[in-house]
């Protein structure tokens, strides 16, 4: 049971180059997150799915697309880097929808724009 | 719209000493509130959490927070820390109805040996 895995672990990209981040779970959840962590800002919501085939905005969605492929995977796509796309991202999952639920981390992808 | 506020960015102890990690929040509705844990190099964990009832709450490695609805306070509280528990502590606030949690900005507790 490996919980929330994430690939890769690191990244280097140039301005405007496109890239994927891979998250899975396989604790059957049906809720799934992507979060960036930035210094002295904490964690920051892009998007959320609820369920397999929905998705939803959080915060800080501009420049990110997401894919919730089945209810195991939910992608997260920047299309063009930008260096303000800085970050480390942290994907999350929870058993159902709802703010009271325990959330289940990934490791993080450490994500660098040159 | 919730907020938080962690009032101490880094806070030093010693090991064996006790340390309280504050945490406010600002919101009109009822709201849960959370603490999360990020050790070195890992995902956020979850050390507690308080729904409802009993303005006390006790989490995992001895950890304990305390609601305050009139201060809009959930101060995170350890009698004796280890060195084990040098990582970086993260309260966060939801509502009820809500999906998604607002996270502060983070304390990095450091315990000195």
């Amino acid at each position: 049971n490996a919980g929330v895995t994430q690939t890769p672990k690191f990244q280097v990209l140039k301005t405007g180059q496109s890239m994927t981040l891979q998250c899975a779970q396989d604790m059957n959840h049906n809720s799934m997150y992507w979060y960036r962590q930035d210094p002295g800002m904490g964690l920051r919501l892009i998007y959320y799915s609820a369920s397999e085939g929905t998705t939803d905005k959080g915060e800080v969605p501009n420049g990110y697309n997401v894919s919730r492929l089945n209810k195991r995977e939910f992608s997260l796509r920047l299309e063009s880097a930008a260096p303000s796309q800085t970050s480390v991202y942290f994907c999350a999952s929870t058993d159902r929808a709802g703010a009271w639920r325990e959330q289940y981390f990934g490791p993080g992808t450490r994500l660098t724009v040159t | 719209a919730q907020s938080v506020t962690q009032l101490d960015s880094q806070v030093p102890v010693f090991e064996e000493a006790p340390v309280e990690l504050r945490c406010n929040y600002s919101s009109s509705v009822s709201v849960y509130l959370f603490w999360y844990v990020q050790y070195p190099n890992q995902g956020l964990q979850l050390l507690l959490k308080y729904l409802s009832g009993s303005t006390l709450v006790k989490g995992i490695n001895g950890f304990e927070a305390e609601f305050n609805k009139s201060q809009t306070s959930f101060h995170l509280r350890k009698p004796s820390v280890h060195i084990s528990d040098t990582a970086e502590y993260f309260c966060a606030v939801s509502r009820s109805g809500a999906n998604n949690l607002f996270f502060g900005t983070g304390t990095r507790l450091t315990v000195i040996p």
